[in-house]
C-alpha cells in the first residue's frame, strides 16, 4: 500500500491563480479530509468528506472547493488564490464504521507558497 | 468547544536521556481520544501514542509513554533513552468519541523537540 499520496509537493502561486492539490488513498477508507497547517501552529481541518458524493466544511472552508467522486480520490481547489492561503496543506484519511472509529493516516503534505 | 493547549513551544534533551512533553486540554465530554504526533523534518505526520479516556492505564509504545491525568485534563509524553532520531515537532491531538460526522483531529501547537548528541 501506498498509504495517502498528495501531489505536488511544492507549488507556488501568483494571487488570483487557481490550483488543485490531488490526494489519493489506497486503503479503502471511507473518510477524508484536508487540513492546513500554518507556521507554528497545529493543523486546522478545511473540509471533510465521509464517503463518496458527500463532504462537509471544517473549522476554515473559505476559499477552497473539494469533491469527492471516487473512495480513492480527494481533491482541494483554490480559486483566487491569496497569501493568506500560504500554508502546508494535509490530507488525511480514516476508516469509520458504527461504533469504531480508526486512526487518521497523513500524507506527506504539500507546501504552497501564493505571492 | 474543545482545546488543546501546548505550552512549550521548544524543549531540549541530551541523548540517552529522558523528556517529558506537556499537553493540556479542555472539553466536556467524558468520551474521547488523545494522541501525540511526531512530524520530522520531512513533513510527514506521525502517530506515536493513543490514549483513549476510559482507559485508566496509561498507554505505553517502546520508548514512548503517556501520564494521563483525566481529571486535571493533562497528557503528557515521556521519551525515555532519547536518540537523535526523535527530534521533530510533537504535536498533542484531541478526537471525541461521539464527534458526529466529523472525526476530527484537534491539534495543539506543537512542541520543536531538539536532541543533542
Amino acid at each position: 500500500n501506498a498509504g495517502v499520496t498528495q501531489t505536488p509537493k511544492f507549488r507556488i502561486l501568483k494571487i488570483g491563480q487557481s490550483m488543485t492539490l490531488q490526494c489519493t488513498q489506497d486503503m479503502n477508507h471511507n473518510y477524508m479530509y484536508w487540513y492546513r497547517q500554518d507556521p507554528g501552529m497545529g493543523l486546522k481541518l478545511i473540509y471533510y468528506s465521509v464517503g463518496a458524493g458527500i463532504t462537509d466544511k471544517g473549522e476554515v472552508p473559505n476559499g477552497y472547493n473539494v469533491s469527492r467522486s471516487t473512495t480513492e480520490d480527494f481533491p482541494l481547489r483554490l480559486e483566487l488564490a491569496a497569501p493568506s492561503q500560504t500554508s502546508v496543506y494535509f490530507c488525511a484519511s480514516s476508516y469509520r464504521e458504527t461504533g469504531v472509529t480508526y486512526e487518521q493516516y497523513f500524507g506527506p503534505g504539500t507546501r504552497l507558497t501564493v505571492t | 468547544a474543545q482545546t488543546v493547549t501546548q505550552s512549550q513551544p521548544e524543549m531540549s534533551v541530551q541523548e540517552a536521556e529522558t523528556v517529558t512533553l506537556s499537553c493540556t486540554y479542555d472539553t466536556s465530554e467524558s468520551d474521547y481520544y488523545l494522541f501525540w504526533y511526531k512530524q520530522p523534518p520531512s513533513r510527514q505526520m506521525i502517530l506515536v501514542i493513543r490514549q483513549e479516556a476510559y482507559k485508566q492505564q496509561n498507554a505505553t509504545e517502546n520508548r514512548f509513554s503517556v501520564n494521563f491525568q483525566k481529571a486535571a485534563k493533562s497528557f503528557s509524553l515521556k521519551i525515555s533513552d532519547s536518540q537523535l532520531g526523535d527530534a521533530a515537532m510533537y504535536f498533542c491531538a484531541y478526537r471525541s468519541a461521539w464527534g458526529g460526522a466529523t472525526n476530527k483531529l484537534i491539534f495543539g501547537t506543537g512542541t520543536l523537540l531538539a536532541v543533542q548528541p
